[in-house]
């Protein structure tokens, strides 16, 4: 079992915002970062140490935490954003990087 | 362009082990670890350890201590990947790669990816 909580799938209506969710104590001492995968492709980064964002990724894409729960943000979601969003971190150690199982984002 | 590319996939019987390459380009390859991931069919990303390309350092995830080795040639600005006695869980998609800027822990080049399947 991961030491990062993920939501498996959520959904958001064309256009609307969606806040897709990351919980785990680790997260209280360590920022997230998440990515974005399509079918049969390598992850995408689109927001690290908590809120920035890569070059290239559109400012729709945001991130925010607070205690043990990071967020993803995506304002006015878009057909192309339907994916798979993971988040990492660290474990509760601090000495090794850990993933969110997941979460299946469709837009409707 | 900053570039990670991964050697072929590979099919291997269970027992056996598997050699992964990835060869970087575009930037200076000891100025940045490299990491290795893989992903199950169908499931979520895994996180299996680093190397630090400059000193040879590596940190492995606890699950893979007993049987992962990662090494580089800093002469060919390639990190590989070493995972021995196979079995059919470890079939899955390999990956290497680089963090966006040191010790962020967020992966921003990746490499294509090495299908590994381990098949009797």
């Amino acid at each position: 079992s991961s030491e990062l909580t993920q939501d498996p799938a959520v959904s958001v209506a064309l256009g609307q915002t969606v806040r897709i969710t990351c919980q785990g104590d680790s997260l209280r001492s360590y920022s997230a970062s998440w990515y974005q995968q399509m079918p049969g492709q390598a992850p995408r980064l689109v927001i690290y140490l908590k809120d920035y964002r890569p070059s290239g990724i559109p400012d729709r894409f945001s991130g925010s935490g607070s205690g043990n729960t990071a967020s993803l943000t995506i304002t006015g979601a878009q057909a192309e954003d339907e994916a798979d969003y993971f988040c990492n971190s660290r474990d509760s150690s601090g000495n090794h990087v850990v993933f969110g199982g997941g979460t299946k984002l469709t837009v409707l | 362009q900053v570039q990670l590319v991964q050697s072929g996939s590979e099919v291997k019987k269970p027992g056996a082990s598997v050699k992964v390459s990835c060869k970087a380009s575009g930037y200076t390859f000891t100025g940045y670890e490299i990491h290795w991931l893989r992903q199950a069919p169908g499931q979520g990303l895994e996180w299996m350890g680093w190397i630090n390309t400059y000193s040879g350092a590596t940190n492995y995830a606890p699950r893979f201590q007993d049987r992962v080795s990662m090494t580089r040639d800093t002469s060919i600005n390639t990190a590989y990947i070493d995972l021995n006695t196979l079995t059919s869980d470890d079939t899955a998609v390999y990956y290497c790669a680089r963090e966006i800027s040191s010790s962020t822990d967020a992966f921003h080049v990746w490499g294509q990816g090495t299908v590994v399947a381990v098949s009797s």
